[in-house]
Parts: structure tokens; sequence; C-alpha cells
């Protein structure tokens, strides 16, 4: 298996609501990353977990909430979310000797806030 | 402030020809550039990657050319394909997790 899973592949959710993403790999990697990415834009990193340890926050506003709960899996738990934070977001993993050299992005999770 | 300048922001080129894209950075301490490919609807695949003791690396169609001293890089796509349309980040980074993208080109090879 060489793939990030990223569900679900679309949400809709209103200002008031909470959802979650969710990523997996199953490759063994031990970094994984968040990364927002508006239209016809690079993608922003905002986090990064090392060995399931949160190791890099971007100043991410508290309405992202990061977890690693294991090796294999990353969620975004989102909660009073702004129409502005409507974007493409993309999860990330690279392999623990390897880091920036190794990533493997998923297709990503198109996130629209009402 | 953006650490990878890159240029144009689109590109059209007809098949077969020669796909050319700059990135320009300020950083010296850098030493990892790669190039990204994206397709609508997919997230950035990593297409080839140098290291500044590398003036010139090719793999396929797709060669970076590396200039240290001008603090410059580029992606040639030769025999440019109508598969080749996407978008390509340029990249660079001296951080073991975090890369610095280029703002993007939008290729559309036509046929």
């Amino acid at each position: 298996d060489t793939e990030v899973t990223q569900t679900p592949k679309h949400l809709v959710m209103g200002m008031t609501n909470k959802k979650s993403l969710k990523c997996e790999q199953h490759m063994g990697h031990r970094a994984m990353y968040w990364y927002k990415q508006k239209a016809k834009k690079p993608p922003e990193l905002m986090f990064v977990y090392s060995y399931e340890k949160l190791s890099i926050n971007e100043s991410v506003p508290s309405r992202f909430s990061p977890e690693c709960p294991n090796s294999s899996l990353l969620n975004l738990h989102l909660h009073a979310l702004q129409p502005e934070d409507s974007a493409l977001y993309l999860c990330a993993s690279s392999p623990p000797t390897q880091g920036v050299y190794g990533y493997t992005f998923g297709s990503g999770t198109r996130l629209t806030v009402v | 402030q953006q650490q990878v300048k890159q240029s144009p922001q689109s590109l059209i080129v007809q098949k077969g020809g020669i796909s050319i894209i700059n990135c320009a950075y300020e950083n010296t301490a850098f030493d990892y550039f790669p190039w990204y490919q994206q397709f609508p609807g997919k997230g950035p695949a990593l297409l080839i990657a140098i290291r500044p003791d590398v003036s010139e690396k090719k793999e396929g169609r797709f060669t970076i050319s590396f200039n240290k001293s001008a603090k410059q890089f580029s992606l040639h796509i030769m025999d440019s394909q109508p598969g080749d349309s996407a978008t390509y980040f340029c990249a660079a980074t001296h951080h073991p997790y975090a890369l610095n993208f280029g703002k993007g080109t939008s290729l559309l090879v036509t046929p």
C-alpha cells in the first residue's frame, strides 16, 4: 500500500458544526502532516506530527485541532469554522528518516464552510 | 514573505514543445529543491528533486537545472504532452519537515 487515504473527499459544514477529517496510511511512515490549499495557491503547512507527537503548529487558529491517535492515523477536528476556511485540506506522510525527501500526499478533502 | 519566487504564473505550450518554469530563492541555507505536479482534484506528487551540489538532474522528459550562484533553478519538460497539463510547484527547504512552495505554474499543453 503506497497511498495516503483521506476521507471524506468532500465536506460541507455550517459555521456552528463540528466535523472531523481523517487521514490514513499504511506505509510505516512516522511523520504526518496537514496542509491547507486555497484555490490556485500553493499548499500551506498547518501541523506536523513526528512519531505521534505534535512537532510543528504553524500558528493555526484553535478552531482546527489535530490528533494523531496512532502511527497510521491522523485526524483534523473542525469547530466553529469561518467561510474563509473553505479550502482543500491535504494530508501527507513521510518515512521516519526522510522527512521532506519522502512526502506522499493524499488527494485531499474539499471543505466548504457555509 | 514568499521565500521561493516562481514564474510564469501560467504557460501554454504546443504538443512536442519544451515547457520551462523558473524559480528563484534567497535563503542560501536551502539544500533541497523539489518540483511537484498537481492535477485537478489530486494532491501534489513529487516529480523530481535536486540538491545544490548538482547542476542538473534528468529523469525521462523532466530536467532540473540548478544555478547555485544565481540562486535559481528551473524545470524543463521536453516533448511536452497534453497529459502534462497540470499545476507545477517548485519548493525549497533546509528544514527536515517543512517545504516552502512557489506560487505555482498552470501548464496547458495544446494538441
